[in-house]
C-alpha cells in the first residue's frame, strides 16, 4: 500500500531564505508526482508535475526533484517571501489517475 | 483561470439533512472525476472515482449509501451527503481529468453540520 510521508510537518522562515521541503513514497511504482499549494479553508493550486521519467522540473522559484528508485522528490522553494506561505503537499500517482497525498508541509515564511 | 467549478464553497445545514456539492469542469469534458474529503490538518483522502454514465468506484471505508454520487454528464459530477451527521463536516474537494494534462481541482465546499 503506498504511502506519502512529508517532512517537515510545519517549518517558520524569515523571509529571503532557500528552503527545502521533503516528501517520501514507499511504493516507487508511480506514474507520476506533483507539487500542490493550498492556502487556508481554499482549493488546490498545482505548482510542478513531474512525470516518473523526469528527474527535476522548474517554474520561477519553484524547483522540483524526483528519486523515484530511492522514493523521494523534493520542493526548493528560492529566495522566499511571505506570499509563499501555505501549506504545500505532495502527491503520487499510482494508477488509473488515482492521487495519494503526503501529509502536508505548513510553510510560513516571516516578512 | 478556473478549470474546475466547484458549488457551494461553503454550507452549513443542521443534522439530518443532505447537501448535495457540485463539480463542474469548464471548458473541457471529464469523464472521470474524483472526490476528495479533508480533516482539519490533515491530508486529502480519495473517497471515490466518479465515472461518466456509471456506477462511481468507492475507496474502502467510504460508504456509498451515505455519500451518493452522479456523474450524469461529462461536465458534471455531484456528491451527496445523506442525513448529515456533525461528523461529516468536513473539507470536501473535487478533481477532474483532462487528457494530456494534470489533474485540475475545484476550490473545494467546507461543509459544518450542526
Amino acid at each position: 500500500k503506498q504511502e506519502v510521508t512529508q517532512i517537515p510537518a510545519a517549518l517558520s522562515v524569515p523571509e529571503g531564505e532557500n528552503l527545502v521541503l521533503n516528501c517520501s513514497f514507499t511504493d516507487s511504482a508511480i506514474y507520476n508526482l506533483q507539487w500542490f499549494r493550498q492556502d487556508p479553508g481554499k482549493g488546490l493550486t498545482s505548482l510542478l508535475l513531474i512525470q516518473s521519467s523526469q528527474r527535476e522540473q522548474t517554474s520561477g522559484r519553484l524547483n522540483a526533484s524526483l528519486d523515484k528508485s530511492s522514493g523521494r522528490s523534493t520542493l526548493y522553494i528560492a529566495a522566499s517571501q511571505p506570499g509563499d506561505s501555505a501549506t504545500y503537499l505532495c502527491a503520487v500517482r499510482v494508477r488509473t489517475y488515482k492521487y495519494i497525498f503526503g501529509t502536508g508541509t505548513r510553510l510560513k515564511v516571516l516578512a | 483561470g478556473a478549470v474546475v467549478s466547484q458549488h457551494p464553497s461553503r454550507v452549513i445545514c443542521k443534522s439530518g439533512t443532505s447537501v448535495k456539492i457540485e463539480c463542474r469542469s469548464l471548458d473541457f469534458q471529464a469523464t472521470t472525476m474524483f472526490w476528495y474529503r479533508q480533516f482539519p490538518k490533515k491530508s486529502l483522502m480519495l473517497m471515490a472515482t466518479s465515472n461518466e454514465g456509471s456506477k462511481a468506484t468507492y475507496e474502502q471505508g467510504v460508504e456509498k449509501d451515505k455519500f451518493l454520487i452522479n456523474h450524469a454528464s461529462l461536465t458534471l459530477s455531484t456528491l451527496t451527503v445523506t442525513s448529515a451527521h456533525p461528523e461529516d463536516s468536513s473539507f470536501y474537494i473535487c478533481s477532474a481529468r483532462r487528457i494530456d494534462s494534470p489533474l485540475h481541482f475545484g476550490n473545494g465546499t467546507r461543509l459544518t453540520v450542526t
